[in-house]
């Protein structure tokens, strides 16, 4: 029972480039998240989605999109990097839409834009 | 809007002693969630334990435990018998109960330094 996968865990990219970031999980839940973390900050929401076919803005959604078209994958994707978009970014998932069910996180990707 | 303050960029302690991190909310909410996360250098976050606004109860988890003061909207993290796997980020969390993850709000972290 992997989780939460996150891949890539690290990456490089180059002012403009576009990348897709990679979550999948097999623990079947439906409410599925991207968080972004600043150094010295805590996590901020990117984008989150309430089941396949479904996805909505979170907190910091400018410059990102995403996808869900399983219960499994919801990829971020970056199209044109820019260095306000260096940081970690981690996907989490919860088995229900109330408050009190907690996050299962990825290991997080560390994104360098340069 | 909501805010969560952890006003202890950084905490030490020595190994088997007692510490207590720090957290204060806003919210005008009367039903709410509190969470402490965990960060190790993994960079994996882990829950590590959770209050409901509306027990009265302080949340404990073995050797974790919180003070939760709604009045003051106070939420510390207890951690007894301190061990060197302690040694992380810290990071409390709040979500109203209407509503869910993604109305959760983070503070911006303790690190914690366990000391052999």
């Amino acid at each position: 029972n992997a989780g939460v996968t996150q891949t890539p865990k690290f990456r490089i990219l180059k002012i403009g480039q576009s990348m897709t970031l990679q979550c999948t999980q097999d623990m079947n839940h439906n409410y599925m998240y991207w968080y972004r973390q600043d150094p010295g900050m805590g996590l901020k929401l990117i984008y989150y989605s309430v089941g396949a076919g479904i996805t909505d803005k979170g907190e910091v959604p400018n410059g990102y999109n995403v996808s869900r078209s399983t219960t499994e994958d919801f990829p971020l994707r970056l199209e044109l990097a820019a260095p306000s978009q260096t940081s970690v970014y981690f996907c989490a998932t919860t088995w229900g839409g109330q408050g009190n069910s907690p996050l299962h996180f990825g290991n997080g990707t560390r994104l360098t834009v340069t | 809007a909501q805010t969560v303050t952890q006003s202890q960029p950084e905490m030490s302690v020595q190994e088997a002693e007692t510490v207590t991190l720090s957290c204060t909310y806003d919210t005008s909410e009367s039903d709410y969630y509190l969470f402490w996360y965990k960060q190790p250098p993994s960079r994996q976050m882990i829950l590590v334990i959770r209050q409901e606004a509306y027990k009265q109860q302080n949340a404990t988890e073995n050797r974790f435990s919180v003070n939760f003061q709604k009045a003051a909207k106070s939420f510390s993290l207890k951690i007894s018998d301190s061990q060197l796997g302690d040694a992380a980020m810290y990071f409390c969390a709040y979500t109203p109960s209407q509503g869910g993850s993604e109305k959760l709000v983070f503070g911006k972290g303790t690190k914690l330094t366990v000391n052999p």
